[in-house]
């Protein structure tokens, strides 16, 4: 298995342009999640989805999209980038949905970092 | 919300010294994970709890439910140890976790 894949792993962006940060697992895990890890701070979580056709919105939302139309995808997109959105993006999955989601564990993706100018 | 702390934030240690990295946070939980994020940004997870203890190799996970506190442990600290250690707790009825800020660990040879 490869296991939970990010891409890119490096990208910058000009304000205002949009971008999808893409993950893939291929595990069947239910649960999907999306966090932003910034210096000085915990991982934040900004979307998350317990299975295909269903997310929501977590700590950070703004200026983010997502969508579940598989198991084993879960892009994130940028609408409107801003140097706000700098930072390391962390794409993660557990094998169960619902509110048991969290007491699994945790298998995460490389991390794409990104920079706004 | 829950809040999480992290102690110490940052720990040097000499190869072969017995390691101890906190976690305590606010709210009832029910579930504790402890994560390890390599130098190269890569993060593992090293142990989920719901009570007592677990143990893994020289790692041993500790919680205690009603001082709402959690401990890590290295046995034996190597090199190859030095990363941040992360906590990260879930509540009853929720789907996220909240993390704390991470204790980044250095073990000299």
């Amino acid at each position: 298995n490869a296991g939970v894949t990010q891409t890119p792993k490096f990208q910058v962006l000009k304000t205002g342009q949009s971008m999808t940060l893409q993950c893939a697992q291929d595990m069947n895990h239910e649960y999907m999640s999306w966090y932003r890890q910034d210096p000085g701070m915990g991982l934040r979580l900004i979307h998350y989805s317990v299975g295909a056709g269903i997310t929501d919105q977590g700590e950070v939302p703004n200026g983010y999209n997502v969508s579940r139309s598989t198991t084993e995808d879960f892009p994130l997109r940028l609408l409107s980038a801003a140097p706000s959105q700098t930072s390391v993006y962390f794409c993660a999955s557990s094998p169960r949905g619902g509110l048991a989601g969290h007491y699994n564990e945790q298998f995460f993706g490389p991390g794409t970092r990104l920079t706004v100018l | 919300k829950n809040e999480v702390e992290q102690s110490p934030q940052n720990l040097t240690a000499q190869e072969g010294e017995f390691i101890t990295i906190n976690c305590s946070y606010s709210v009832g939980i029910s579930a504790l994970h402890w994560l390890q994020q390599h130098p190269g940004g890569g993060i593992v997870s090293l142990f989920m709890l719901s009570s007592g203890k677990k143990k893994h190799g020289r790692l041993i996970a500790t919680i205690n439910i009603q001082e709402k506190h959690s401990s890590l442990h290295i046995t034996a600290s190597h090199p190859r140890d030095s990363a941040v250690y992360i906590c990260a707790v879930g509540g009853a009825g929720s789907y996220q976790l909240t993390f704390g800020k991470g204790t980044k660990l250095s073990v000299i040879p």
